[in-house]
Protein backbone atom coordinates (compact mmCIF):
# COMPACT_ATOMS: atom_id res chain seq x y z
CA UNK A 1 0.00 0.00 0.00
CA UNK A 2 1.15 3.40 -1.06
CA UNK A 3 1.69 5.47 2.47
CA UNK A 4 0.61 8.92 3.28
CA UNK A 5 2.52 11.70 5.63
CA UNK A 6 0.52 14.05 7.85
CA UNK A 7 1.74 16.27 10.32
CA UNK A 8 0.91 15.03 13.80
CA UNK A 9 -1.39 18.18 15.31
CA UNK A 10 -2.35 21.30 13.91
CA UNK A 11 -4.30 24.40 15.84
CA UNK A 12 -6.83 26.25 14.95
CA UNK A 13 -9.01 29.32 16.03
CA UNK A 14 -12.81 29.04 15.91
CA UNK A 15 -14.49 29.99 12.34
CA UNK A 16 -11.05 30.38 10.65
CA UNK A 17 -10.32 27.98 7.97
CA UNK A 18 -8.00 24.80 8.04
CA UNK A 19 -5.53 22.96 5.81
CA UNK A 20 -4.56 19.43 6.33
CA UNK A 21 -2.08 18.17 4.20
CA UNK A 22 -0.96 15.23 2.99
CA UNK A 23 1.79 13.84 1.35
CA UNK A 24 1.29 10.91 -0.95
CA UNK A 25 4.55 10.46 -3.07
CA UNK A 26 4.31 6.91 -4.08
CA UNK A 27 0.36 6.90 -5.11
CA UNK A 28 -0.29 4.86 -7.88
CA UNK A 29 -3.25 5.88 -10.47
CA UNK A 30 -5.47 3.79 -9.49
CA UNK A 31 -5.04 4.80 -5.97
CA UNK A 32 -8.48 7.27 -4.56
CA UNK A 33 -7.28 9.60 -1.72
CA UNK A 34 -10.08 9.79 1.18
CA UNK A 35 -10.20 11.22 3.87
CA UNK A 36 -12.12 10.64 7.51
CA UNK A 37 -11.93 11.88 10.93
CA UNK A 38 -12.65 10.32 14.43
CA UNK A 39 -14.01 12.58 17.35
CA UNK A 40 -12.77 11.34 20.90
CA UNK A 41 -14.10 7.98 22.06
CA UNK A 42 -16.06 7.23 18.68
CA UNK A 43 -16.05 5.42 15.12
CA UNK A 44 -14.19 7.15 12.06
CA UNK A 45 -16.58 9.74 10.26
CA UNK A 46 -16.19 9.61 6.46
CA UNK A 47 -15.14 13.31 5.63
CA UNK A 48 -14.44 13.05 1.50
CA UNK A 49 -12.97 11.38 -1.05
CA UNK A 50 -11.60 12.09 -4.66
CA UNK A 51 -9.07 10.82 -7.69
CA UNK A 52 -8.41 13.34 -9.37
CA UNK A 53 -10.00 16.75 -9.52
CA UNK A 54 -10.67 18.75 -6.82
CA UNK A 55 -13.67 17.86 -4.76
CA UNK A 56 -16.62 19.81 -2.42
CA UNK A 57 -18.96 18.56 -0.39
CA UNK A 58 -21.14 20.41 2.83
CA UNK A 59 -17.67 19.03 4.91
CA UNK A 60 -14.93 20.14 3.42
CA UNK A 61 -12.98 20.36 0.97
CA UNK A 62 -10.37 18.60 -1.22
CA UNK A 63 -7.72 19.89 -3.15
CA UNK A 64 -5.30 17.11 -5.30
CA UNK A 65 -2.20 18.59 -6.23
CA UNK A 66 -1.77 17.87 -10.36
CA UNK A 67 1.11 15.29 -10.16
CA UNK A 68 -1.05 13.89 -7.12
CA UNK A 69 1.74 13.33 -4.87
CA UNK A 70 -0.25 15.55 -2.40
CA UNK A 71 -3.52 16.86 -1.26
CA UNK A 72 -4.97 19.16 1.22
CA UNK A 73 -8.29 18.92 3.23
CA UNK A 74 -9.80 22.12 3.73
CA UNK A 75 -11.64 23.33 6.71
CA UNK A 76 -13.83 25.78 5.63
CA UNK A 77 -15.05 27.80 8.83
CA UNK A 78 -13.26 25.57 11.98
CA UNK A 79 -15.86 24.62 14.99
CA UNK A 80 -14.82 23.19 18.14
CA UNK A 81 -16.90 20.19 17.18
CA UNK A 82 -14.50 19.87 14.12
CA UNK A 83 -11.77 18.66 17.12
CA UNK A 84 -11.03 15.72 16.19
CA UNK A 85 -7.98 13.30 14.13
CA UNK A 86 -8.13 13.37 10.50
CA UNK A 87 -6.93 10.68 8.54
CA UNK A 88 -5.72 10.97 4.81
CA UNK A 89 -5.80 7.28 3.32
CA UNK A 90 -5.10 5.94 -0.13
CA UNK A 91 -7.26 3.25 -1.26
CA UNK A 92 -6.75 1.14 -4.20
CA UNK A 93 -8.88 0.11 -6.61
CA UNK A 94 -6.90 -3.38 -7.20
CA UNK A 95 -6.81 -3.86 -3.51
CA UNK A 96 -8.77 -6.35 -1.99
CA UNK A 97 -11.83 -6.20 -0.52
CA UNK A 98 -12.47 -3.47 1.73
CA UNK A 99 -8.99 -1.97 3.31
CA UNK A 100 -8.65 1.37 4.54
CA UNK A 101 -5.22 1.80 5.96
CA UNK A 102 -4.75 4.35 8.75
CA UNK A 103 -1.65 5.68 9.21
CA UNK A 104 -1.28 8.40 12.74
CA UNK A 105 -3.57 10.90 11.37
CA UNK A 106 -3.18 14.83 12.27
CA UNK A 107 -4.52 15.80 15.32
CA UNK A 108 -7.00 18.76 15.17
CA UNK A 109 -7.48 21.44 18.36
CA UNK A 110 -9.63 24.05 17.70
CA UNK A 111 -8.77 27.19 20.26
CA UNK A 112 -12.30 29.14 20.94
CA UNK B 1 -31.57 4.93 10.64
CA UNK B 2 -29.56 2.76 12.68
CA UNK B 3 -26.50 2.56 10.51
CA UNK B 4 -24.14 0.74 11.86
CA UNK B 5 -24.70 -1.19 15.45
CA UNK B 6 -22.16 -2.60 17.74
CA UNK B 7 -22.55 -4.72 20.62
CA UNK B 8 -21.48 -5.16 23.45
CA UNK B 9 -20.34 -0.97 24.39
CA UNK B 10 -17.84 -2.67 26.61
CA UNK B 11 -16.39 -5.68 28.00
CA UNK B 12 -14.53 -7.55 30.29
CA UNK B 13 -12.86 -11.19 29.99
CA UNK B 14 -10.58 -13.38 31.41
CA UNK B 15 -7.39 -14.51 29.66
CA UNK B 16 -8.70 -17.63 28.01
CA UNK B 17 -12.65 -16.75 27.79
CA UNK B 18 -14.25 -16.66 24.21
CA UNK B 19 -17.20 -13.94 23.54
CA UNK B 20 -18.58 -13.03 19.98
CA UNK B 21 -18.46 -9.22 19.08
CA UNK B 22 -21.52 -8.09 17.25
CA UNK B 23 -21.92 -6.14 14.43
CA UNK B 24 -25.30 -5.79 12.10
CA UNK B 25 -25.78 -3.00 9.78
CA UNK B 26 -29.49 -2.10 7.83
CA UNK B 27 -28.06 -0.35 4.64
CA UNK B 28 -27.83 -3.83 2.50
CA UNK B 29 -24.31 -2.75 2.08
CA UNK B 30 -22.37 -5.84 0.66
CA UNK B 31 -18.61 -4.44 2.40
CA UNK B 32 -18.39 -5.38 6.11
CA UNK B 33 -15.24 -4.96 8.24
CA UNK B 34 -13.69 -5.22 11.57
CA UNK B 35 -10.86 -2.96 12.71
CA UNK B 36 -8.63 -3.01 16.25
CA UNK B 37 -7.43 0.46 17.25
CA UNK B 38 -4.98 0.56 19.99
CA UNK B 39 -4.42 3.49 21.90
CA UNK B 40 -2.83 6.28 20.46
CA UNK B 41 -2.95 4.78 17.46
CA UNK B 42 -4.68 3.97 14.08
CA UNK B 43 -6.89 1.26 13.29
CA UNK B 44 -5.86 -2.07 12.11
CA UNK B 45 -7.90 -4.01 9.48
CA UNK B 46 -8.93 -7.77 11.35
CA UNK B 47 -11.11 -9.41 8.78
CA UNK B 48 -12.94 -8.31 5.94
CA UNK B 49 -16.13 -9.91 3.98
CA UNK B 50 -17.56 -8.54 0.49
CA UNK B 51 -20.81 -10.26 0.64
CA UNK B 52 -22.76 -12.90 2.23
CA UNK B 53 -21.04 -16.35 2.55
CA UNK B 54 -17.16 -14.72 1.65
CA UNK B 55 -14.83 -13.27 4.29
CA UNK B 56 -10.95 -12.90 4.33
CA UNK B 57 -8.31 -11.97 6.67
CA UNK B 58 -6.71 -8.42 6.90
CA UNK B 59 -3.68 -7.58 8.72
CA UNK B 60 -4.10 -8.80 12.02
CA UNK B 61 -6.46 -11.86 12.00
CA UNK B 62 -4.49 -14.16 14.29
CA UNK B 63 -6.96 -15.03 17.71
CA UNK B 64 -10.24 -13.90 15.66
CA UNK B 65 -12.76 -15.64 13.62
CA UNK B 66 -15.61 -14.16 11.59
CA UNK B 67 -18.41 -15.24 9.41
CA UNK B 68 -20.96 -14.19 7.23
CA UNK B 69 -24.18 -15.53 6.86
CA UNK B 70 -26.49 -12.85 6.28
CA UNK B 71 -25.61 -10.11 4.60
CA UNK B 72 -26.61 -7.41 7.97
CA UNK B 73 -24.52 -9.20 10.66
CA UNK B 74 -20.60 -9.86 10.61
CA UNK B 75 -19.88 -11.18 14.37
CA UNK B 76 -16.44 -11.44 15.36
CA UNK B 77 -15.11 -13.96 17.67
CA UNK B 78 -12.46 -14.15 19.70
CA UNK B 79 -11.27 -17.79 20.25
CA UNK B 80 -9.37 -17.12 23.75
CA UNK B 81 -8.75 -13.88 25.01
CA UNK B 82 -5.53 -12.89 25.24
CA UNK B 83 -4.12 -9.40 27.08
CA UNK B 84 -2.48 -8.15 24.23
CA UNK B 85 -5.95 -8.23 22.58
CA UNK B 86 -7.52 -5.39 24.80
CA UNK B 87 -8.23 -2.23 22.65
CA UNK B 88 -11.13 -0.77 20.79
CA UNK B 89 -13.11 -3.22 18.33
CA UNK B 90 -14.76 -1.31 15.45
CA UNK B 91 -16.95 -2.62 12.34
CA UNK B 92 -17.36 -0.56 9.30
CA UNK B 93 -19.83 -1.55 6.14
CA UNK B 94 -19.74 0.17 2.63
CA UNK B 95 -21.81 -0.33 -0.29
CA UNK B 96 -19.23 -0.36 -2.89
CA UNK B 97 -15.43 -0.17 -3.14
CA UNK B 98 -15.18 3.62 -3.29
CA UNK B 99 -18.06 4.54 -1.28
CA UNK B 100 -18.35 5.77 1.89
CA UNK B 101 -17.45 3.78 4.61
CA UNK B 102 -19.46 3.56 7.98
CA UNK B 103 -18.47 2.84 11.60
CA UNK B 104 -20.09 1.34 14.70
CA UNK B 105 -19.41 3.26 17.89
CA UNK B 106 -16.88 0.62 18.59
CA UNK B 107 -16.71 -2.21 21.63
CA UNK B 108 -13.88 -1.32 24.01
CA UNK B 109 -12.68 -4.79 25.42
CA UNK B 110 -10.17 -5.38 28.28
CA UNK B 111 -8.89 -8.56 28.73
CA UNK B 112 -7.41 -9.34 32.38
Amino acid sequence: DAKTTQPNSMESNEEEPVHLPCNHSTISGTDYIHWYRQLPSQGPEYVIHGLTSNVNNRMASLAIAEDRKSSTLILHRATLRDAAVYYCILRSRKAAGNKLTFGGGTRVLVKP
Amino acid sequence: NAGVTQTPKFQVLKTGQSMTLQCAQDMNHEYMSWYRQDPGMGLRLIHYSVGAGITDQGEVPNGYNVSRSTTEDFPLRLLSAAPSQTSVYFCASRWGLDTEAFFGQGTRLTVV
